[in-house]
């Protein structure tokens, strides 16, 4: 089965820095999405990939795909407090299910 | 709001209690979604339903039993808990049909068992 590692597992920030978080899949990804997720609420729909080489950014996050399709970074610029939160990617291995990493927890400190 | 509303937002029972989450969603989805969030693992997928029919069943005790009415409505009903099952447990939906274009969540209901 189809697992997710995600790195670091958590992350201290000052405010205005850059950050990245990464999440490699033991198998190749068909569809690799982005969540995050404020503390004991649900997620939030950040981004999807599917192409390898895929980048796509919404405000200050950016999201990449690698080539081989098994490693995914979200870097965020200029990080704010509002950025704080878990991250989760999750992958899709082309059916219904979606499974998530262990998800990357940040903290962003003025 | 994201359009999945899940009911209540938080539960405390007892071990001999017997009680049921509710998970509801209009934006037209045919495949709903019982998750698991405890501390420190995972989100656990529990239960998946297509077009109101269960297609996926994780291993998941008995003690939790799904109820998908309609393609709008999704139950987890609970009857003799462990402690060990509070957690956050998380309803999402997808448009279904093989192929998954994006999970809306609903924001959980945190369960707690004494």
């Amino acid at each position: 089965s189809q697992e997710l590692e995600q790195s670091p597992q958590s992350l201290i920030v000052q405010e205005g820095k850059n950050l990245t978080i990464n999440c490699t899949s033991s198998k190749t990804l068909y569809g690799l999405y982005w969540y995050k997720q404020k503390y004991g609420e649900g997620l939030i729909f950040l981004m999807m990939l599917q192409k390898g080489g895929e980048e796509k950014s919404h405000e200050k996050i950016t999201a990449k795909l690698d080539e081989k399709k098994q490693q995914s970074s979200l870097h965020i610029t200029a990080s704010q407090p509002s950025h704080a939160g878990i991250y989760l990617c999750g992958a899709d291995g082309n059916t219904d299910k979606l499974i998530f990493g262990t998800g990357t927890r940040l903290q962003v400190f003025p | 709001e994201t359009g999945v509303t899940q009911t209540p937002r938080h539960l405390v029972m007892g071990m001999t209690n017997k009680k049921s989450l509710k998970c509801e969603q209009h934006l037209g989805h045919n495949a709903m979604y019982w998750y698991k969030q405890s501390a420190k693992k995972p989100l656990e997928l529990m239960f998946v339903y297509n077009f109101k029919e269960q297609t996926e069943n994780n291993s998941v005790p008995s003690r939790f039993s799904p109820e998908c009415p309609n393609s709008s409505h999704l139950f987890l009903h609970l009857h003799t808990l462990q402690p060990e099952d509070s957690a956050l447990y998380l309803c999402a939906s997808s448009p279904g049909g093989g192929k998954n274009y994006g999970y809306t969540f609903g924001s959980g209901t945190r369960l707690t068992v004494v």
